[in-house]
């Protein structure tokens, strides 16, 4: 299995523009998790979907950010628009149904540069 | 929402020497406490993790304890080795899925 699967791994853009993150769920995952990461704030769970649905989208920290899953093999993040202080590493993180449900298998990342 | 507060944000210790890492929360309904290791630009991943239910759980040279009455749990590292060198991030969790982080801890062990 390839994993979590990101892209892009980095992005550099210029503030005002729109910013969309990708994310392919390990297959058979039903949860998948949206994170930030900062030196200031550390890793922060943004919002997390089970069987494509939302479920807590309380630590979306603006109406700039959206996220999205269409399907169980694919979710998006969306800024529009960026802001300089958006610059983080973004993790996309998901975990299986049943036993061992709790670990959360995390992607490489999307290091995120917001001019 | 949950409170994880982690001590030491930086942590030095002498290669075989042990290191612990500590941390408490804020919920008393959380009842999922992991931890994960982030070498250097790379992904966090889990290694080891406890239930409300358990008081301690070890996994070769690692282990985990927790006061729930204190709110209170930990990591051990014992025999610590130059792999071990990375950021460790404790959470917890009311409900397996919604982690609340630490603020994490850098180890270095020196050779």
């Amino acid at each position: 299995d390839a994993g979590v699967i990101q892209s892009p791994r980095h992005e550099v853009t210029e503030m005002g523009q729109e910013v969309t993150l990708r994310c392919k769920p390990i297959s058979g995952h039903d949860y998948l998790f949206w994170y930030r990461q900062t030196m200031m704030r550390g890793l922060e769970l943004l919002i997390y979907f089970n069987n494509n649905v939302p479920i807590d989208d309380s630590g979306m920290p603006e109406d700039r950010f959206s996220a999205k899953m269409p399907n169980a093999s694919f979710s998006t993040l969306k800024i529009q628009p960026s802001e300089p202080r958006d610059s983080a590493v973004y993790f996309c993180a998901s975990s299986t149904p049943g036993r061992g449900r709790e670990t959360q298998y995390f992607g490489p990342g999307t290091r995120l540069l917001v001019l | 929402g949950e409170n994880v507060e982690q001590h030491p944000s930086t942590l030095s210790v002498q290669e075989g020497d042990s290191a612990v890492i500590k941390c408490t929360y804020s919920d008393s309904a959380s009842n999922y406490f992991p931890w994960y290791k982030q070498e250097l630009g790379k992904r966090p991943q889990l290694i080891i993790d406890i239930r409300s239910n358990v008081g301690e759980k070890k996994d070769q040279r690692i282990a985990v304890t927790l006061n729930k009455t204190a709110k209170h749990f930990s990591l051990h590292i014992t025999e610590t080795q130059p792999e071990d060198s990375a950021v460790y991030f404790c959470a917890a969790s009311i409900n397996d899925y919604k982690l609340s982080f630490g603020a994490g801890t850098t180890v270095t062990v020196r050779a």
